[in-house]
């Protein structure tokens, strides 16, 4: 089970930073990813963490973004910097079921993060 | 960026019809393809992988077909609980690309 938590209004240029709270399995030694879905619209890709220290990002928010994890919490997070409207989205957590298999078996229930001023 | 395009953007049609969605990548992503349903205020939820490969518990009636650049999900039948949003992923290549979905709506 995936609990996202951590969004909500935040102005534009300022950060936020997301937590997943993860049960059931060890997120130090499984491949996550974080989701998103602007209002009304369909799924975007964000960021995905490997089981070492390799990342990848979404080119919408390169170096903007930073995907981690805290292996004591079980918890992933999203830290989000110099926050643009255009991230206002739910934001989801999920499992990837493992190398090259970059697909997303198990979701959070996702978090809301409303980018304005 | 591998760009995934789906059609129709709405599918209007009546329990117990057969329904085909169609997916295409701009470039030949083998049998990397993912499908996943998604219903109003609810995640997403992994259907299909490998093109073809039903995930845990999702019910026969869903199957996957085609490899490359052209890709077919079908329901044999469609349920009451079968109308939602269907999404198509490519996992070949770095960005993760999403398709903009299919809207299966009650007729």
């Amino acid at each position: 089970q995936l609990v996202e938590s951590g969004g909500g209004l935040v102005q534009p240029g300022r950060s936020l930073r997301l937590s997943c709270a993860a049960s059931e399995f060890s997120v130090s030694n499984t491949y996550m990813t974080w989701v998103r879905q602007a209002p009304g619209k369909g799924l975007e890709w964000v960021s995905l963490i490997f089981d070492g220290a390799t990342t990848y990002y979404a080119d919408s928010v390169q170096g903007r973004f930073t995907i981690s994890r805290d292996s004591s919490k079980n918890t992933l997070f999203l830290q989000m910097n110099s926050l643009r409207p255009e991230d206002t989205a739910m934001y989801y957590c999920a499992k990837v079921t493992g190398p090259k298999r970059y697909y997303f078996d198990s979701w959070g229930q996702g978090t809301l993060v409303t980018v304005s001023s | 960026e591998i760009v995934m395009t789906q059609s129709p953007a709405t599918l209007s049609v009546s329990p117990g019809e057969r329904v085909t969605l169609s997916c295409r990548a701009r470039e030949n992503i083998n049998n990397k393809l993912a499908w996943y349903q998604q219903k109003p205020g609810h995640a997403p939820r992994l259907l299909l992988y490998g093109g073809n490969t039903r995930a845990t518990g999702i019910p026969a009636r869903f199957s996957g077909s085609g490899s490359g650049t052209e890709f077919t999900l079908t329901i044999s039948s469609l349920q009451s609980e079968d109308f939602a949003v269907y999404y198509c992923q490519q996992y070949i290549n770095w960005p993760l690309t999403f398709g903009g979905g299919t809207k299966v709506e009650i007729k």
